[in-house]
């Protein structure tokens, strides 16, 4: 079965710091999506890629966080500098298009000390 | 602002009975609504969803639509102990290229 693959599982940074996440979504799905779940709530979207291009990063902290998929297939998340108030889950989900439900990864654990 | 609103829970239900999870949604325009599950410590994953008013059954879960209240809900016949999880209700605003609006999820408690 195509998987969503997320990259790494865990990450214990310090506040201050960069981090960076990896995504590779199933072969095909134009669509790709950040989202970012803190414990006890459900997922937020960060941003949305439709190939290459964004089309919404309305809630993208863009002060310190960054996103982009650069040939349209693989994505990197990247925080800089990472606060204590972003440690959540970060979930990379990808899409056939729309009207459809989205297949997530298995996540990145992200816990800023 | 778009909302989806689920009751957090926990629901608790012994074995075997059904489970009745609900959401409501804001947007009068949604057109598809989605439930998934999450394991504590996992990532969501698709369980069922529905497009057309009234109900869609696979296997011991149903899905129920009702535009007219924006209401959806989820039924689990025959509960069992590995049902236990949080149920994410989730709904696109708007028809078209926008991303689903998650609810908090539903906590539910299989109890054998």
């Amino acid at each position: 079965e195509a998987e969503v693959a997320q990259s790494p599982r865990y990450k214990i940074t310090e506040k201050s710091q960069a981090v960076a996440f990896w995504c590779d979504p199933i072969s095909g799905h134009a669509t790709l999506y950040w989202y970012r779940q803190i414990l006890g709530q459900g997922p937020e979207l960060l941003v949305q890629f439709q190939d290459e291009s964004v089309v919404d990063d309305s809630q993208l902290p863009k002060d310190r966080f960054s996103a982009e998929r650069l040939k349209g297939v693989d994505s990197t998340l990247k925080i800089q500098p990472a606060e204590l108030g972003d440690s959540a889950m970060y979930l990379c989900a990808s899409s056939p298009g729309t009207d459809y439900g989205y297949t997530f990864g298995s996540g990145t654990r992200l816990t800023v000390v | 602002q778009k909302e989806v609103e689920q009751n957090s829970g926990p629901l608790s239900v012994p074995e075997g009975a059904i489970a009745s999870l609900n959401c409501t949604y804001s947007d009068r325009g949604s057109q598809s609504f989605f439930w998934y599950r999450q394991y504590s410590g996992k990532s969501p994953e698709l369980i069922m969803f529905i497009y057309s008013n009234g109900d869609k059954e696979d296997g011991r879960f149903t899905a129920q639509l009702n535009k007219a209240s924006q209401y959806v809900s989820l039924l689990i016949r025959d509960s069992q102990p590995s049902d236990s999880a949080t149920y994410l209700c989730a709904v696109p605003p708007l028809s078209g290229n926008t991303p689903l609006v998650f609810g908090k999820g539903t906590r539910l408690s299989v109890i054998a």
